[in-house]
């Protein structure tokens, strides 16, 4: 059964950097891309990068200069790395894995809230 | 970037109706644009993807449309299962998401 679970810190100060870890279950990260998107609270989808099987990334234009996105094959486990956080970085993360085509999110973690505050 | 506009916003409409929502993209997307539901508390569910491809396990009800720069979400008779927010998804360059149509049932 494919599962993708996020977690990490629910809260990060201003200018701090947040670390998140998407662990996935039921498919190898050697066959699959995972996506990391991103939701503030009341308001829509945000996609912020993807990790290709590969090991290649892309990232949000926007938000290129202050994301990394890596992984651990051997763990099952994909990271998300922001620094520079600020109030408006507030959000629901989800990590989702692609069905195949790329760009297809088929499966996803149920999230994992962050809110940035002092 | 491409800017996605959908519409409506918001849509109220009762059971055993034909419904429609709509994407319009800033430029031509080349039919890849996937459609998401997502109901409250939950993470985005995965409809239809490349315009008119229906999802592993989601209702016939459910089809796409369109190709350059418009396409169309049809739920041809809507369920009481079938409220949440909707939200249109272009990956042709720069992946970007609509602005959500929220679909209420009467």
């Amino acid at each position: 059964q494919v599962q993708l679970k996020e977690s990490g810190p629910g809260l990060v100060q201003p200018s701090q950097t947040l670390s998140l870890t998407c662990t996935v279950a039921g498919f190898s990260l050697t066959s699959y891309n995972v996506h990391w998107v991103r939701q503030p609270p009341g308001k829509g989808l945000e996609w912020m990068g993807v990790i290709w099987n590969t090991g290649g990334t892309r990232y949000n234009s926007a938000l290129k200069s202050r994301l990394s996105i890596s992984k651990d094959t051997s763990k099952s486990q994909v990271f998300l790395k922001m620094n520079s956080l600020q109030t408006e970085d507030t959000a629901t993360y989800y990590c989702a894995r692609d069905q195949g085509y790329p760009y297809v999110m088929d499966a996803w973690g149920q999230g994992a809230s962050v809110t940035v505050s002092s | 970037d491409i800017q996605m506009t959908q519409s409506p916003s918001l849509l109220s409409a009762s059971v055993g109706d034909r419904v429609t929502i709509n994407c319009k993209a800033s430029q031509n997307i080349n039919k890849y644009l996937n459609w998401y539901q997502q109901k409250l508390g939950e993470a985005p569910k995965l409809l239809i993807y490349n315009t008119n491809n229906l999802q592993t396990g989601i209702p016939s009800r459910f089809s796409g449309s369109g190709s350059g720069t418009d396409y169309t979400l049809t739920i041809s008779s809507l369920q009481p299962e079938d409220f949440g927010t909707y939200f249109c998804f272009q990956h042709n360059s720069w992946p970007t998401f609509g602005s959500g149509t929220k679909l209420e049932i009467k």
